[in-house]
């Protein structure tokens, strides 16, 4: 079957404006999350979805990133006013349920300039 | 808090040789789970393999095997006569049962394997 998708695979941005990166699930997984991978700081947990219940939001870096996940299925991350360390790669991962194995997508690398 | 570490930063290796990543780990809780992730130059995480701390058995799958102690809180990964597509950066990872699963990663170890 379909593995875990993000769109886009790039982008590019100017310091200042708001980016929308996109997650699609692996089909009846209910867990999902959100890392990003930096040089500097590694992988690091972002926000965590399970099913209908609130978000584990606990690694958020500032209140400028945001995630909905609608339906219980697709994700999008918001990071507004950009910053140049927003630069990074953003991973989503997607599992059967909590406590079971994450399955990465391709991730988006996103560049603010 | 949870922590992985993971000392090795880098291996070279020639071909056919084994190799052994390293992995540590922190953790207050009493049920945890252990993975690691192999992220080719593609870029894309590729599970490998879910330990719960329950489960202290080795297990073996083709030329890799795992050797999980609970008494020096170690998950450490063989690899058994190295490839070159072996070659890759590779992520020991925990995730906490009263944490919500989020994975905390070591800062993982890139194998340059060599023909």
């Amino acid at each position: 079957g379909a593995g875990v998708s993000q769109s886009p695979s790039n982008k590019v941005t100017e310091k200042g404006k708001d980016v929308e990166l996109r997650c699609d699930p692996i089909s009846g997984h209910t867990a999902l999350y959100w890392y990003r991978q930096s040089l500097g700081q590694g992988l690091e947990f972002l926000i965590y979805f399970q099913g209908n219940s609130a978000p584990d939001k606990s690694g958020l870096p500032s209140d400028r990133f945001s995630a909905e996940r609608t339906g219980g299925s697709v994700s999008t991350l918001t990071i507004q006013r950009t910053q140049q360390e927003d630069s990074a790669v953003y991973l989503c991962a997607s599992s059967y349920s909590s406590y079971n194995e994450q399955f990465f997508g391709p991730g988006t690398r996103l560049t603010v300039l | 808090a949870q922590k992985v570490t993971q000392a090795q930063t880098e291996i070279s290796v020639v071909e056919k040789e084994d190799v052994t990543l390293d992995c540590v780990y922190e953790t207050r809780d009493t049920t945890y789970y252990l993975f690691w992730y192999k992220q080719p130059p593609s870029g894309e995480l590729v599970f490998l393999i879910r330990r719960n701390s329950f489960d202290e058995q080795n297990e073996i799958s083709g030329r890799y095997s795992w050797n999980f102690q609970k008494s020096t809180s170690s998950f450490n990964f063989t690899i058994t006569a190295s490839q070159v597509v072996d070659s890759a950066v590779y992520f020991c990872a925990l995730s906490e049962n009263n944490a919500g699963n989020m994975l905390t990663f070591g800062g993982g170890t890139r194998l340059m394997v060599k023909p």
